[in-house]
């Protein structure tokens, strides 16, 4: 079946510090990537996504590249701020059920706490 | 008001009780999906509202009932529920197309249960 793996948490950095969240995925078909952010006290929103291979969604300063030949799709971003403290899910839609809604496969979650 | 509403935000219940969640979207969604997000664990799908029908439950106890009365609302009935059940409840939805499994979720806020 589908499964989404991501980096074990939590993640501590210091404000304008370079962040890599690491997400990994297997999948019957051909998915779409996304990832999602969750701050506290709220539901997920999404924060980016990819439909196919070598495509780069990006947001808010994060970005993220759809990599096949790695099954991967990590998360980077070049300086990090107080207010992206949250927790970061990966998930996949994968279509080779010919589903048209879409199913999501989620990771685990990421942490990540930004100090001032 | 837009977007994916859910009530209450918070939920004590005893385990012979019976509750309901509430879930509203304003966002013109065919597909409304209910998902279980428990401390350390991925989210799990719990049941999928295609244009009013069920279309997956995996495999969830059949102490949670879900009813799906029209494309905007959807209930998750909760009756006899264990200790274990406590987790926050998301509410989600989304377009429903021939390429559905491309289009993000919008999720709700959630409620946060707790069973005594």
């Amino acid at each position: 079946g589908d499964s989404v793996t991501q980096m074990e948490g939590p993640v501590t950095l210091s404000e304008e510090a370079c962040l890599t969240i690491n997400c990994t995925y297997t999948a019957t078909g051909y998915p779409s990537l996304f990832w999602y952010v969750q701050y506290p006290g709220e539901g997920l929103q999404l924060l980016l996504k990819a439909t196919k291979a070598d495509d780069k969604g990006s947001n808010k300063g994060f970005e993220a590249t759809y990599r096949k030949e790695t099954t991967s799709f990590h998360l980077e971003k070049g300086s990090v701020q107080v207010s992206d403290s949250a927790v970061y899910f990966c998930a996949l839609s994968d279509n080779a059920g010919g589903t048209s809604y879409g199913k999501l496969t989620f990771g685990q979650g990421t942490i990540l706490t930004v100090h001032p | 008001e837009t977007g994916v509403t859910q009530t209450p935000r918070h939920l004590v219940m005893g385990m012979t009780n019976k509750k309901s969640l509430k879930c509203e979207q304003h966002l013109g969604h065919n597909a409304m999906y209910w998902y279980k997000q428990s401390a350390k664990k991925p989210l799990e799908l719990m049941f999928v509202y295609s244009l009013e029908e069920r279309v997956e439950n995996n495999s969830v106890p059949s102490r949670f009932s879900p009813e799906c009365p029209n494309s905007s609302h959807l209930f998750l009935h909760l009756h006899t529920l264990q200790p274990e059940d406590s987790a926050l409840y998301l509410c989600a939805s989304s377009p429903q197309d021939g390429r559905g499994y491309n289009s993000p979720l919008h999720f709700g806020n959630g409620t946060r249960l707790t069973v005594t």
